[in-house]
């Protein structure tokens, strides 16, 4: 099994851009597609990027995705930062018969 | 309006049992195949199991597997997961969520069920 190995935290002042990045143990990113959520605190978690890089309906376009095989990794950015985006934030993916969550980024919004 | 709400949550001891349902509406289960994913408190999400639209297919998070069975019920349009040989370390909230296949993203979550296992 592989691991998604995420930064604990990130923070960014109001308007600026953030990217938090999701890094496989491995295996390539490129093989299977993923996932992130964002986790507001006392709140479920809800879908904001899948397959990659693919945002469902009612998601700002501020939010975007994208994997990198070179780093092996994949990052969400998120760009025009709210203070409603202050969250935990996961990355997850898949391999055989098992589904892999990163540990969870905290997202401070300064 | 999709709505999945658990329940069957509480207080076990070490060696117990509980049995949790999901109980879901606003669209047709059947359809579907469902997650188990469960946080512990103040930690991150664990994906616990999946089980197919049919029930034919279903996969477990080693650290579960023997313990924890899921199953379901298209007919009352619910999920459950069995949860017996209970362990401090399977103190969590438990949410179920929908996706359409295994390596599909989870598109709705319940609100979570808190599971605690202590003496």
């Amino acid at each position: 099994n592989f691991m998604l190995t995420q930064p604990h935290s990130v923070s960014g002042s109001p308007g600026k851009t953030v990217t938090i990045s999701c890094t496989r143990s491995s295996g390539s990113i490129a093989s299977n597609f993923v996932q992130w959520y964002q986790q507001r605190p006392g709140s479920a978690p809800a879908t904001v990027i899948y397959d990659d890089n693919l945002r469902p309906s009612g998601v700002p376009d501020r939010f975007s995705g994208s994997i990198d095989s070179s780093s092996n990794s994949a990052s969400l950015t998120i760009s025009g930062l709210k203070t409603e985006d202050e969250a935990d934030y996961y990355c997850q993916s898949f391999d055989n018969s098992n589904v892999v969550f990163g540990g969870g980024t905290r997202l401070t919004v300064l | 309006e999709v709505q999945l709400v658990e329940s069957g949550g509480g207080l076990a001891q070490p060696g117990g049992s509980l049995r949790l349902s999901c109980e879901a509406s606003g669209f047709t289960l059947s359809s579907y195949g469902m997650n188990w994913v469960r946080q512990a408190p103040g930690k991150g999400l664990e994906w616990v199991s999946y089980i197919s639209s049919s029930g034919t297919t279903i996969y477990y998070a080693d650290s579960v597997k023997g313990r924890l069975t899921i199953s379901r019920d298209n007919a009352k349009n619910s999920l459950y997961l069995q949860m017996n040989s209970l362990r401090d370390e399977d103190t969590a909230v438990y949410y179920c969520a929908r996706a359409h296949d295994f390596w599909s993203a989870y598109d709705y979550w319940g609100q979570g069920t808190l599971v605690t296992v202590s003496s």
